[in-house]
């Protein structure tokens, strides 16, 4: 399996762009993160999905930013109008899975790093 | 509130050294402690996940362990390439796996 696919690798905006990102998770894999971090915050959860549902976000920052998921093998996080502080790398990652159980291992695309202007 | 500090912030070792990183925790209910190891401009990695304490895993020159209150995570004889960001992160009982609450990281960094 090729891992969790993230695009763009690198994306340098002007503030008050609309940026997408984009994931693909692993084949089979049934729920899908989006994490940001900051040499700041570290590692933080923005949003989750169960089966193509967002389930929790609670960690999304803020109504500029939304995610979806239109099905099983894409997600995108959008941040609209982006702003300097949006400046950081978001990470997609999928969860393990062991026969039907969900294994409780994240794995990690290798990141889209954001700079907002 | 869950929280998770780690520590030391940084760590410069010689090949060979071996030394250990700590990771302690407060969660209200453990599910689970994981260690993933994060190289520059890549994501973070999975090694080791924990469920309770005097539980230990080894790989490779990583052992990792738990007690109710910490973790550490033991190199052993470390070798250059196992320089990088190591990260510790919890998983409390009350949320959906995959929900972690992570630590800021040790970054490691092994000389020849």
């Amino acid at each position: 399996d090729a891992g969790v696919i993230q695009s763009p690798r690198h994306e340098v905006t002007e503030m008050g762009q609309e940026v997408t990102l984009r994931c693909k998770p692993i084949s089979g894999h049934n729920s899908l993160f989006w994490y940001r971090q900051t040499m700041m915050r570290g590692l933080e959860l923005l949003i989750y999905f169960n089966n193509n549902v967002p389930i929790d976000d609670s960690g999304m920052p803020e109504d500029r930013f939304s995610a979806k998921m239109p099905n099983a093998s894409f997600s995108t996080l959008k941040i609209q109008p982006s702003e300097p502080r949006d400046s950081a790398v978001y990470f997609c990652a999928s969860i393990g899975r062991r026969g039907e159980v969900d294994t409780g291992e994240l794995f990690f695309g290798e990141g889209s790093r954001l700079t907002v202007l | 509130e869950d929280q998770v500090t780690q520590s030391p912030e940084a760590l410069r070792l010689q090949e060979g050294e071996s030394s250990s990183l700590n990771c302690s925790y407060t969660v209200s209910g453990l599910r689970g402690l994981f260690w993933y190891r994060q190289d520059p401009g890549k994501g973070p990695e999975f090694l080791f996940t924990l469920y309770s304490a005097g539980e230990e895993k080894e790989k490779e020159r990583l052992k990792a362990t738990l007690t109710k209150k910490e973790s550490f995570l033991h190199i052993t004889a470390p070798k250059p390439e196992d320089s990088a960001t190591y990260l510790c992160a919890v998983q409390p009982h009350t949320d959906s796996w995959g929900k972690l609450q992570f630590g800021a990281g040790t970054q490691v960094v092994v000389t020849p």
